[in-house]
């Protein structure tokens, strides 16, 4: 069947550590993106690629980094930087085609140790 | 800055009963209207969406209302069930309708009770 998996479904960081969330999509999606959600708040956009090799910041791109080596893979790595990290993580995908829907992955919940 | 600003944030109603939740946006340039429905745990998954040019459409028990001119939207939730219950966001983008860089609201936690 075809999906997004996201892994780890939960993930403890410690002070100082950088953590890297893996996203992986078997859709032949071009375009991938990721998203952070907190408790009473809507989603909001990390980074999104919409090709190999090239990615773009998103409105909360800072303490984050992103790659986009393979078009099914779209890793995120939580930086020392990021102050705040715990949250829900969400990647998404969106085909090319007319009427494609971005799809969500089940998430990964990162917290502080 | 782009926003979308979604009311009430909780909403609670008894089984059978109507649950509608509403959304209000600034960009007149948004052209692609989803909402998406999410479990605890679990990614948000796309509902219903709607476009500028209709003003209503209708799947199943839920319905999109959308009023150009106020520039608000509103889901509509008939007959509402237990299984319904989820939090639920709106969402807008302005990229011809492809929904790759939406704007979501804040989010609605519907509870419907028994």
């Amino acid at each position: 069947d075809g999906g997004i998996t996201q892994s780890p479904k939960y993930l403890f960081r410690k002070e100082g550590q950088n953590v890297t969330l893996s996203c992986e999509q078997n859709l032949n999606h071009d375009a991938m993106y990721w998203y952070r959600q907190d408790p009473g708040q809507g989603l909001r956009l990390i980074y999104y690629s919409q090709i190999v090799n090239d990615f773009q910041k998103g409105d909360i791109a800072e303490g984050y980094s992103v790659s986009r080596e393979k078009k099914e893979s779209f890793p995120l790595t939580v930086t020392s930087a990021q102050k705040n990290p715990t949250a829900f993580y969400l990647c998404a995908s969106l085909g090319q085609a007319q009427g494609e829907k971005l799809l969500f992955g089940s998430g990964t919940q990162l917290s502080v140790l | 800055q782009q926003q979308v600003k979604q009311s009430p944030q909780s909403l609670i109603v008894q089984k059978g009963g109507i649950s509608i939740i509403n959304c209000a946006y600034e960009n007149t340039a948004f052209d692609y209207f989803p909402w998406y429905q999410q479990f605890p745990g679990k990614g948000p998954a796309l509902l219903i969406a709607i476009r500028p040019d209709v003003s209503e459409k209708k799947e199943g028990r839920f319905t999109i209302s959308f009023n150009k001119s106020a520039k608000q939207f509103s889901l509509h939730i008939m007959d509402s069930q237990p299984g319904d219950s989820a939090t639920y966001f709106c969402a807008a983008s302005d990229e011809g309708g492809s929904g790759s860089r939406l704007t979501f609201g804040e989010g609605t936690q519907l509870t419907v009770n028994p």
